[in-house]
C-alpha cells in the first residue's frame, strides 16, 4: 500500500506570492495533520482535518488555510508568502482523529525568495 | 501549550556504543509521548510511545525510553547503535487522549561513527 503521499516534493515561490501544496493519506484514514519544519527546528503543527472538518488548529496567521476533501486528501493554501515561511511541509495522516499514530509523508520544501 | 526540550543538537558516537537520547517535557496532567525518527530525505517515523501502562516502552531495532513522571522526562537510549541508526530524533508530547496535535522538540541529529 502507498504510504502519505505529498506533491509537489520541491518549490520555489517569491514573496507575495500564494501556494498550494497536495497531500494524499494513507488508504482507509479519515484524518489529515499539516506540520511546517523550519530549518534547524522541530515540525510545528498547523491544521488537523477529521472527516473534513477542521479539528484543530495551530498559532498561524489566517495567510494559511485548508481543506480535506469527500477522498480525504487535503490542501494546504498559503497567501501573500514571506521569506518566513520558507521550510519543510510535512502532511501526516492517522486511522481516526488521534494521534496515537501519525504516518508522515515525505513532505514539501518550499523555499520562498 | 506544551513544550520540548531536547538536550543536545548533535551527537556522535561510535558503532557499538551505548546512546542517551534525551528529552524533557512541561508538565500536564496526563500526556502521551513519542519519539520520531527521521532519516535522510525522508518523512518522519514512529520509533516508540508512552500512552499508558509500563513505563518502559521499546521499539522493534532495539531502541527503548522511559517515562519519568516526576522528572517530567521521556530519554531514549539504545545500548549499542549501528551505523544504520544514524538519523535525526524528535522527541513529542501531545496533552493525552482526545489532543489534535503533537509538541515536537527541536530534534538530535545522531551520527554513528564506524
Amino acid at each position: 500500500d502507498a504510504g502519505v503521499t505529498q506533491s509537489p516534493t520541491h518549490l520555489i515561490k517569491t514573496r507575495g506570492q500564494h501556494v498550494t501544496l497536495r497531500c494524499s493519506p494513507i488508504s482507509g484514514h479519515k484524518s489529515v495533520s499539516w506540520y511546517q519544519q523550519v530549518l534547524g527546528q522541530g515540525p510545528q503543527f498547523i491544521f488537523q482535518y477529521y472527516e473534513k472538518e477542521e479539528r484543530g488548529r495551530g498559532n498561524f496567521p489566517d495567510r494559511f488555510s485548508a481543506r480535506q476533501f469527500p477522498n480525504y486528501s487535503s490542501e494546504l493554501n498559503v497567501n501573500a508568502l514571506l521569506l518566513g515561511d520558507s521550510a519543510l511541509y510535512l502532511c501526516a495522516s492517522s486511522l481516526a482523529g488521534t494521534n496515537e499514530k501519525l504516518f508522515f509523508g515525505s513532505g514539501t520544501q518550499l523555499s520562498v525568495l | 501549550a506544551q513544550s520540548v526540550t531536547q538536550l543536545g543538537s548533535h551527537v556522535s558516537v561510535s558503532e557499538g556504543a551505548l546512546v542517551l537520547l534525551r528529552c524533557n517535557y512541561s508538565s500536564s496532567v496526563s500526556v502521551y509521548l513519542f519519539w520520531y525518527v527521521q532519516y535522510p530525505n525522508q518523512g518522519l517515523q514512529l520509533l516508540l510511545k508512552y500512552l499508558s501502562g509500563s513505563t518502559l516502552v521499546e521499539s522493534i531495532n532495539g531502541f527503548e525510553a522511559e517515562f519519568n513522571k516526576s522528572q517530567t522526562s521521556f530519554h531514549l537510549r539504545k545500548p549499542s547503535v549501528h551505523i544504520s541508526d544514524t538519523a535525526e530524533y524528535f522527541c513529542a508530547v501531545s496533552d493525552g487522549a482526545g489532543a489534535n496535535n503533537l509538541f515536537f522538540g527541536t530534534g538530535t541529529r545522531l551520527t554513528v561513527i564506524p
